[in-house]
């Protein structure tokens, strides 16, 4: 089956603007992650979600970050006015039964580049 | 708060030779485990995770870890490379205490197969 897809793969943006990164979720799953991955660095966590509830987002870096998930499928995770060192791999998992415990299946990643 | 250590950014063997890759945490109860694989341009994949059964772990493609309290170490081990193992593999460890949800990376280790 299809598994973790995110859009768009590679982003470009000024700084100052806002951005979008989605991500897709295997089909049925509960559970939603995000991560920030820096160059050379393993991913960090962002923050969580079990169906459509936030749980957890306490990695979220600034106010700048907000991520939702409206209908317990496809989330959003959006950058308000964009900093330079909000450049990273944006990585999206998703998992059957919620909780950090469950193998967590990821998607390729949004590169972001900020200029 | 839960981390993780992965000691050498880089290691090379040879084809046929043992694969070793380290894993430290740091935490007063042993929290859950886990390895993850990514491959260029793929998202990361589960290689293996320990959840306070038996202390040795088998994963996919051949590897496997032990889970050794008294080192509090999750070492990675695979008797003999191949050429396909050449990616970068993240030792990760999730926080199973006071409530806490998040989910911690290494840095990682990139790993060279040499034919």
């Amino acid at each position: 089956g299809a598994g973790v897809s995110q859009s768009p793969r590679y982003k470009v943006a000024k700084r100052g603007q806002d951005v979008a990164l989605r991500c897709d979720p295997i089909s049925g799953h509960v559970s939603l992650f995000w991560y920030q991955q820096a160059l050379g660095q393993g991913p960090e966590f962002l923050t969580y979600f079990q169906n459509e509830a936030q749980l957890d987002k306490s990695g979220l870096p600034s106010d700048r970050f907000f991520a939702e998930r409206p209908e317990g499928s496809v989330s959003t995770l959006k950058i308000q006015r964009t900093q330079q060192e909000d450049s990273a791999v944006y990585l999206c998992a998703s998992g059957t039964s919620g909780g950090f415990t469950d193998t967590q299946y990821f998607g390729p990643g949004t590169r972001l580049t900020v200029l | 708060a839960q981390s993780v250590t992965q000691l050498g950014s880089h290691v090379s063997v040879s084809e046929g030779a043992l694969v070793l890759l380290r894993c430290n945490y740091s935490s007063s109860v042993p929290p859950y485990l886990f390895w993850y694989v990514q491959y260029p341009n793929q998202g990361l994949q589960l290689l293996l995770k320990y959840t306070s059964a038996a202390t040795l772990v088998k994963g996919i493609n051949g590897f496997e870890a032990e889970f050794k309290k008294s080192e509090t170490s999750f070492h990675l081990t695979k008797p003999s490379a191949h050429m396909s193992d050449a990616a970068e593999y993240f030792c990760a460890v999730s926080d199973r205490m006071g409530g806490g949800n998040q989910f911690y990376f290494g840095t990682g280790t990139s790993l060279t197969v040499i034919p």
